[in-house]
């Protein structure tokens, strides 16, 4: 499995942005980068994906380098609710029969919201 | 809300015990997924179904038995489980296993093995 790496914990103040990093030096030509979170005993919730080109919905925005070995998540203005667990996932392509495309976590990024 | 429901949400169990952890959607989609969640550990994916064909075991032990009867429905069937099994059980479901395809996830079972 493609890997992925991220700071253990960062903290942030209310209403500032966030800007989550995730390196992913490996990453081949079909995998996906996946950005989930996982608020204290819930399940993770989806929050944004891309191949190639930034991308934006009304969750985040994920920013990803040129080369693809490295991408960025912004929460653009950062709430109490935003304080989780957030993961950068590389979802590997499984060829044309769409076999192994494995959805692999690992430790994320714990985020801190500060008032 | 995701629409990925799961039940019961906790579960507790002896170690001779027969229990079935149920999980069900009803947005269309076709693959489905059971992760366990240890506490301090990672997510650990355990099954893939994909068009309730079973598409990924990863290495899991045979007290877990998998069933997925149709595509909206998934059952993880725990029998002479351990202790160390006590963990979040996670079910999830995407439109298919693709790599472009979102994830949704329940809520969990929380499962205590005495």
């Amino acid at each position: 499995d493609a890997k992925t790496t991220q700071p253990n914990s960062m903290e942030s103040n209310e209403e500032e942005p966030v800007h989550l990093p995730c390196n992913h030096s490996t990453i081949s030509g079909t995998d996906y980068i996946h950005w989930y979170r996982q608020l204290p005993s819930q399940g993770p919730e989806y929050v944004i994906h891309g191949l190639t080109s930034n991308v934006n919905n009304r969750m985040a925005s994920l920013a990803i380098a040129e080369d693809r070995k490295s991408s960025t998540l912004i929460l653009h203005r950062a709430t109490l609710r935003d304080a989780a667990v957030y993961y950068c996932i590389l979802r590997e392509g499984g060829g044309t029969q769409g076999g192994s495309e494995k959805l692999v976590f690992g430790k994320g990024t714990k985020l801190t919201v500060n008032p | 809300e995701t629409g990925v429901t799961q039940t019961p949400r906790h579960l507790v169990m002896g170690m001779t015990n027969k229990k079935s952890l149920k999980c069900e959607q009803h947005l269309g989609h076709n693959a489905m997924y059971w992760y366990k969640q240890s506490a301090k550990k990672p997510l650990e994916l355990m099954f893939v179904y994909n068009f309730k064909e079973q598409t990924e075991n990863n290495s899991v032990p045979s007290r877990f038995s998998p069933e997925c009867p149709n595509s909206s429905h998934l059952f993880l069937h725990l029998h002479t489980l351990q202790p160390e099994d006590s963990a979040l059980y996670l079910c999830a479901s995407s439109v298919r296993q693709r790599q472009w395809e979102k994830l949704l996830f329940g809520s969990g079972t929380q499962l205590s093995v005495l």
